[in-house]
């Protein structure tokens, strides 16, 4: 059983263009979370979501930024029209059912907006 | 809005030390508060806390919350080079009570 798998591991785009990043989650698991890492700060919480659902996406900014579970294939995250403020890492993390104990996180992706 | 501060921002000791890390927070709708150690990239889970005043042990890792001062301490006894990575207190709550909140983290370095 394979971890969680974050693709790519490094993606670097130049400003206005767009970023896609995929997760994987665990064999079994139908709950996702993003969240992103700034340099000097903690992760942040951006989207929480089920298969074909998103359950709560407070977290993500209001434009540019949009998540998808789809029924098939891995959790998407994408970025449009980057901005250098975009640079950061993004982490997603996988669950059986919900809880944070029963979570496991990917290897991030490192986004570089050049 | 939710905060969790850790202090010291890094560390660094000699193997054999014992160390101990501080986790503060203000959040709406605590559930619980989760420590993490984050090697290399990913987080992985070390302990979930609920209760004030038990402590959780794993070898020589252990954690303890007081929930009416609002912080949390993390201990590692007997501290090897392999305890060296970045140590993540989150804690569980805010406005979507599963969303959790992190510190920046407290960076451990062990040196022979």
């Amino acid at each position: 059983n394979a971890g969680v798998m974050q693709n790519p591991r490094h993606l670097v785009r130049r400003r206005g263009q767009e970023a896609r990043l995929r997760c994987s989650p665990m064999k079994g698991h139908s709950h996702v979370y993003w969240y992103r890492q700034l340099p000097e700060e903690g992760l942040k919480f951006m989207v929480y979501l089920q298969k074909e659902n998103i359950i709560d996406e407070s977290g993500m900014p209001k434009e540019r930024f949009s998540a998808e579970f789809p029924k098939e294939g891995p959790s998407i995250l994408r970025i449009q029209q980057v901005v250098r403020g975009d640079s950061a890492a993004y982490f997603c993390a996988s669950s059986p059912n919900g809880l944070n104990t029963e979570a496991f996180f990917g290897q991030g992706t490192r986004l570089t907006v050049v | 809005e939710d905060k969790v501060v850790q202090s010291p921002l890094s560390l660094v000791v000699h193997e054999g030390d014992t160390v101990t890390l501080n986790c503060s927070y203000e959040v709406t709708n605590f559930r619980s508060l989760l420590w993490y150690k984050q090697e290399k990239k990913a987080p992985t889970f070390l302990f979930m806390l609920t209760s004030s005043g038990i402590e959780k042990k794993s070898g020589r890792l252990s954690s303890i919350l007081d929930k009416k001062e609002l912080f949390s301490i993390l201990n590692i006894t007997a501290t090897q080079t392999g305890d060296s990575a970045v140590y993540l207190c989150a804690v569980e709550g805010g406005a979507g009570s599963y969303q959790l909140t992190f510190g920046k983290g407290t960076k451990l370095s062990v040196i022979p």
